[in-house]
């Protein structure tokens, strides 16, 4: 299986600033015929399944606003929410769709500083 | 607009079993992957399982495999979990998850509950 592991496991960003969660898959992503990364980032907020925010490592998914966006390629990942507002308060997730065992991230809590 | 409501939740005793449902409509079934997706009480996601659209191939995580059955009928527009052997580790928040793209989950449900305890 790929191991999905995120950092860090929580953070703290004051409102209107940026936010960074990190992501490493334990094997690439990448499928070379096509050149995409298999990657995708959700956010969970209490009480709420996950919502899809990006896939193929940078697509955004429709209505998600532009202040969130994602990079990166092979093994290692970013989301990045670029400034931060109150309604992010939220847990993030990574993961692979690479492989037919799909695996997540632990997540990541994202609360106000 | 996609709906996805899942139901069969509730409780049952270690090594029972429980029949997991979910109705989906707002989108064409047939053409979906569809997946299984838990998360155990303050705990992150686990994906339990996923059907290919046809129903031809299903995939399980390690941890279920043996246990659980996934399967769908295309004509009712539903997913099906049977789960068998049920231990206390399979409590969780259990949510099924559409797959139109390449696999990633681009709409969830709400989710039903399983708890399994004496």
């Amino acid at each position: 299986d790929i191991v999905m592991t995120q950092s860090p496991d929580s953070l703290a960003v004051s409102l209107g600033e940026r936010a960074t969660i990190n992501c490493k898959s334990s094997q690439s992503v990448l499928y070379s015929s096509n050149n995409k990364n298999y990657l995708a980032w959700y956010q969970q907020k209490p009480g709420q399944p996950p919502k899809l925010l990006i896939y193929w490592a940078s697509a955004r998914e429709s209505g998600v606003p532009d202040r969130f966006s994602g990079s990166g390629s092979g093994t290692d990942f970013t989301l990045t929410i670029s400034s931060l507002q109150a309604g992010d308060v939220a847990v993030y997730y990574c993961q692979q769709y690479y492989n037919t065992q799909r695996t997540f991230g632990q997540g990541t809590k994202v609360e106000i500083k | 607009d996609v709906q996805l409501v899942e139901s069969g939740g509730g409780l049952v005793q270690p090594g029972g079993s429980l029949s997991l449902s979910c109705a989906a409509s707002g989108f064409t079934f047939s053409n979906c992957a569809m997946n299984w997706v838990r998360q155990a009480p303050g705990k992150g996601l686990e994906w339990v399982s996923s059907v290919s659209s046809s129903g031809s191939s299903a995939y399980y995580a390690d941890s279920v495999k043996g246990r659980f059955s996934i399967s769908r009928d295309n004509s009712k527009n539903t997913l099906y979990l049977q789960m068998n052997s049920l231990r206390a580790e399979d409590t969780a928040i259990y949510y099924c998850a559409k797959a139109l793209g390449g696999g990633y989950f681009d709409d969830w449900g709400q989710g039903t509950l399983v708890t399994v305890s004496s």
